[in-house]
């Protein structure tokens, strides 16, 4: 079983629509959760961390189930620069681990 | 935060031949790890550069084929040693600052091998 499993999409969804994206993690010991955004030919870069309480940044909502193990990223009002791959990570430690990402286009 | 340089950016290199891939750092962190990332996939953690010992590898990676050093705090260098097209793929250094709980990724190497 894959530490990280995520549905890799695609998401084609139209301007000013609400997606939201699940991530589901094996380990139930993990400490760490974060959603990375990859823009094409780009490297990962961090665009919010999660926590237990859920937190909010702009029209990105991040929130952690740990009984169930999943996180999720809630984007709403989506923009045509929201289009990239967002990658759920799990840290267990000092170890990383990423899902597969999912790939999100926004459509004029 | 952390800045992270790699070079070379891309190469394209010969089956059979070794390419050594450099990252810098612009300031001390304990963790640096190598990635690579095959075209439409995710990251696969090759192996964790520890400063002053030996690398440590995941599964199906070994030092033979990954030779990977760390003499400081702010350099590392990983080796893609006797390259066949298997082996095209974009490597990524990586470092994690405890402090802001974030991993920084260098911009990749963008590796073809014919």
């Amino acid at each position: 079983r894959k530490e990280v499993e995520q549905d890799p999409g695609p998401f084609n969804v139209p301007e000013g629509a609400t997606v939201a994206f699940n991530c589901t993690y094996s380990n139930s010991a993990s400490q760490s959760f974060f959603w990375y955004r990859q823009d094409c030919r780009k490297e990962p870069k961090l665009l919010m961390s999660v926590y237990s309480s859920g937190n909010e940044d702009g029209r990105f909502t991040a929130q952690l189930n740990r009984a169930s193990q999943y996180i999720s990223l809630l984007i709403r009002d989506s923009k045509l620069s929201d289009s990239a791959t967002y990658l759920c990570v799990v840290n267990g430690g000092n170890q990383f681990y990423f899902g597969t990402g999912t790939s999100l286009t926004v459509i004029p | 935060s952390a800045v992270i340089s790699q070079k070379p950016s891309r190469d394209i290199c010969q089956r059979g031949t070794s390419l050594t891939i450099q990252c810098q750092v612009d300031s001390q962190v304990t963790m640096m790890f190598w990635y690579r990332q095959q075209p439409g996939q995710s990251l696969t953690l090759i192996a964790t550069a520890n400063q002053g010992s030996e690398a440590t590898y995941e599964s199906g990676f070994v030092i033979d084929k990954f030779p990977i050093s760390r003499p400081n705090l702010t350099f590392s260098t990983l080796t893609v040693s006797n390259m066949s097209p298997e082996d095209s793929s974009i490597y990524l250094c990586s470092c994690w600052d405890p402090e802001y709980n974030e991993q920084f990724f260098g911009p990749g190497t963008r590796l073809t091998v014919l």
